[in-house]
């Protein structure tokens, strides 16, 4: 069974410092992985996803995460925050035929 | 185009009274989804659409829970005899493909308070 883990629960950061979420995975075949982003009061909407390829994935407003397959890993990253950022971030991983898997999400407050 | 639309946005309910939930996913995706997602903690599959039929009601927490999708398009779930552990913020999310690879689309969600 997948599972997706968030290790970081909350992070109070000031603008313009560096960003940095954690995220694991537990399932030994090929996955693809996912950074969700929840705006207060808008929907879940996708950052970024990687299926394949390029190890570093660029997703919008800025952030990018890093595939490490020795590591299980897929941390988001963000080189200056802003106050805009604030938000949950939530990490997913599925494969085929399964159901995508969320960690238990990431809540960030940036301080203007 | 239209997104995921989910009505009603906030519910309030007695315990032991059923309610449903509905979904509108994007025009032509043929996979939908719902979750659950209690005060705190991250989304918790309940049940994936493929068309009409449900190949995975794994997460289902029990037989109060049940859902169903008509012409490829509407979804509503419904909850029966509510218990306050019900209380959560339900999401639906639809795809144009089958896992693997999807996307999904989230709504806003409905928010359900159970007395």
């Amino acid at each position: 069974a997948q599972s997706v883990s968030q290790h970081n629960h909350h992070v109070i950061l000031s603008e313009a410092a560096s960003l940095e979420l954690g995220c694991n995975y537990s399932y030994g075949g090929t996955v693809n992985l996912f950074w969700y982003v929840q705006y207060p009061g808008q929907h879940l909407q996708l950052l970024l996803k990687y299926f394949s390829g390029d190890p570093l994935v660029k997703g919008i407003k800025g952030f990018e995460a890093e595939f490490i397959k020795s590591k299980f890993s897929f941390n988001l990253r963000k080189p200056s925050v802003q106050w805009s950022d604030t938000a949950e971030y939530f990490c997913a991983v599925n494969s085929a035929g399964n159901m995508l898997t969320f960690g238990g999400g990431t809540r960030l407050m940036v301080k203007p | 185009g239209a997104g995921v639309s989910q009505s009603p946005s906030n519910k309030v309910t007695e315990k032991g009274k059923d309610v449903e939930l509905r979904c509108d996913p994007i025009s032509g995706h043929t996979a939908l989804y719902w979750y659950r997602q209690r005060l705190g903690q991250g989304l918790e599959f309940l049940i994936y659409f493929q068309g009409n039929s449900a190949p995975d009601k794994s997460g289902l927490p029990s037989d109060r829970f049940s859902a169903e999708r008509t012409g490829e398009s509407v979804s509503t779930l419904t909850i029966q005899r509510t218990q306050q552990e019900d209380s959560a913020v339900y999401l639906c999310a639809s795809s144009s493909q089958p896992p693997g690879q999807e996307t999904q689309y989230f709504g806003p969600g409905t928010r359900l308070l159970v007395l």
